[in-house]
């Protein structure tokens, strides 16, 4: 199956300072790949989509500037926490589809990752 | 406006039990009807729905759609405590860059 690396699994952070999350397809393509937030015990939360070689299209109520998505390539997006404060503490996970794919409604997840502002 | 409902929330259960698992849906251009589980990090995909009647099955678990009256159910026999996480109904609108849209989970406790 397809597999989706995530990176850090968690990070602990100052407030203030920009935390980054990587976001990768290892054994597919994936033009377009989605960040979700989640709160504990909800679900999950489209934040926004990235698309390779093209600007993210960020959902109603997020704050682009807050979260700078980069998705440079078919294998690698990133999602950058500027200027974290402590509402930001949430569990972050990306997902992929594999362009390839017929069913490409398919997400493959990361293993998410859980930051915790101080 | 498109929407998932998931029911029950959350459920508890013996070992050996059969639960089924509840998704209704409001969405415009259906294109499928997807089933996760979520144990402590990522949601692992477990079924794919197109069409009506036709029920997908993997071991214990299994699932069938229903297009007509817009639901889908997620059946698991013979529960196992492995089969505890949060089971995640999402819906595809075909339009919209194929955005998911997601239900808030039924979370199943299975009890020795």
């Amino acid at each position: 199956g397809a597999v989706v690396s995530q990176h850090p699994s968690w990070v602990i952070c100052k407030s203030g300072t920009s935390v980054k999350i990587e976001c990768r397809s290892l054994d597919f393509q994936a033009t377009t790949m989605f960040w979700y937030r989640q709160f504990p015990k909800q679900s999950l939360m489209l934040m926004a989509t990235s698309n390779e070689g093209s600007k993210a299209t960020y959902e109603q109520g997020v704050e682009k500037d807050k979260f700078l998505i980069n998705h440079a390539s078919l294998t690698l997006s990133t999602l950058t926490v500027t200027s974290a404060h402590p509402e930001d503490s949430s569990f972050y996970i990306c997902s992929a589809r594999d362009v390839a794919g017929v069913a490409n409604e398919k997400l493959f997840f990361g293993s998410g990752t859980q930051l915790s502002v101080l | 406006e498109d929407k998932v409902v998931q029911s029950p929330l959350s459920l508890v259960v013996h070992e050996g039990d059969t639960v089924t698992l509840n998704c209704s849906y409001e969405v415009t251009n259906f294109r499928s009807l997807l089933w996760y589980k979520q144990e402590k990090k990522a949601p692992t995909f477990l079924f794919m729905l197109t069409s009506s009647g036709i029920e997908k099955k993997s071991g214990r678990l299994s699932s069938i759609l229903d297009k007509k009256e817009l639901f889908s159910i997620l059946n698991i026999t013979a529960t196992q405590t492995g089969d505890s996480a949060v089971y995640l109904c999402a819906v595809c609108n075909a339009g919209n860059n194929r955005k998911l849209i997601w239900g808030l989970g039924t979370s199943l406790a299975v009890n020795p």
